[in-house]
């Protein structure tokens, strides 16, 4: 089992919500990691989207909308990227990260699609 | 603004080393950590290792471990990625990204390094 896990895919209409997650390894609380989101697209490098904690930790990356949004599931061990008001230039690879045990893990990765 | 420019592709054959470069502007160089990370083609990120400009190396992944080496040169502000003994799977885009509290903001462009015989 892979220390973060996402959906493979998420599909959205334009204008609408779109709730990316990214779970936490069953021995992981997801309460005590700050977890980072990063966007790519074809042939780009990540860009950095926002990380969250807490309610009082939360930063986003310089350029990105308040349309990003995070937060955290306790019940699913997840943390969550919530994308408002879904734009053709949300379309890309979506990752989420952690620091544990003196290491950094990244998750397997959403490909978010506006239909 | 914060800039981090990699050096160019590189075509190495099995056995070899390769050596990427990472230079940074737009701040101070000897305050954060900067982070080396690759992806293969079409998948996902895998985190080599870190190094902070001016204590040396913070930490860096086992399977690495004696092929992998992180330097800087903080007179040019430039961060050194080398990894020995090249195979097929260490084809890839290698990244340098700025660390900041437990994670990273900034990345280098990438640069390819095609392990070929």
């Amino acid at each position: 089992q892979a220390v973060l896990t996402q959906p493979a895919s998420v599909s959205a209409s334009p204008g609408a919500s779109a709730s990316l997650t990214c779970t936490l390894h069953s021995g992981i609380n997801v309460g005590t990691y700050k977890i980072y989101w990063y966007r790519q697209k074809p042939g780009s490098p990540p860009q950095y989207v926002l990380s969250y904690r807490s309610e009082s930790d939360i930063h986003r990356g310089s350029g990105d909308p308040s349309r990003f949004s995070g937060s955290k599931d306790a019940s699913a061990n997840a943390g969550i990227l919530l994308i408002s008001g879904l734009q053709p230039e949300d379309e890309a690879d979506y990752y989420c990260l952690i620091w544990r045990s003196d290491a950094y893990f990244f998750g397997t990765g959403t490909k978010v699609t506006v239909l | 603004q914060v800039q981090l420019v990699q050096s160019g592709a590189e075509v190495k054959k099995p056995g070899a080393s390769v050596k990427v470069s990472c230079k940074a502007s737009g701040y101070t160089f000897t305050a954060l950590d900067i982070n080396w990370v690759r992806q293969a083609t079409g998948q996902g990120f895998e985190w080599m290792g870190s190094m902070n400009p001016s204590a040396g190396v913070t930490g860096f992944a086992r399977k690495f471990q004696g092929r992998i080496t992180m330097t800087s040169d903080t007179s040019v502000t430039t961060a050194y990625l080398e990894l020995t003994n090249l195979r097929s799977e260490d084809t890839a885009v290698y990244y340098c990204a700025r660390g900041i509290e437990n994670g990273v903001d900034h990345w280098g462009q990438g640069t390819l390094v095609t392990v070929s015989s």
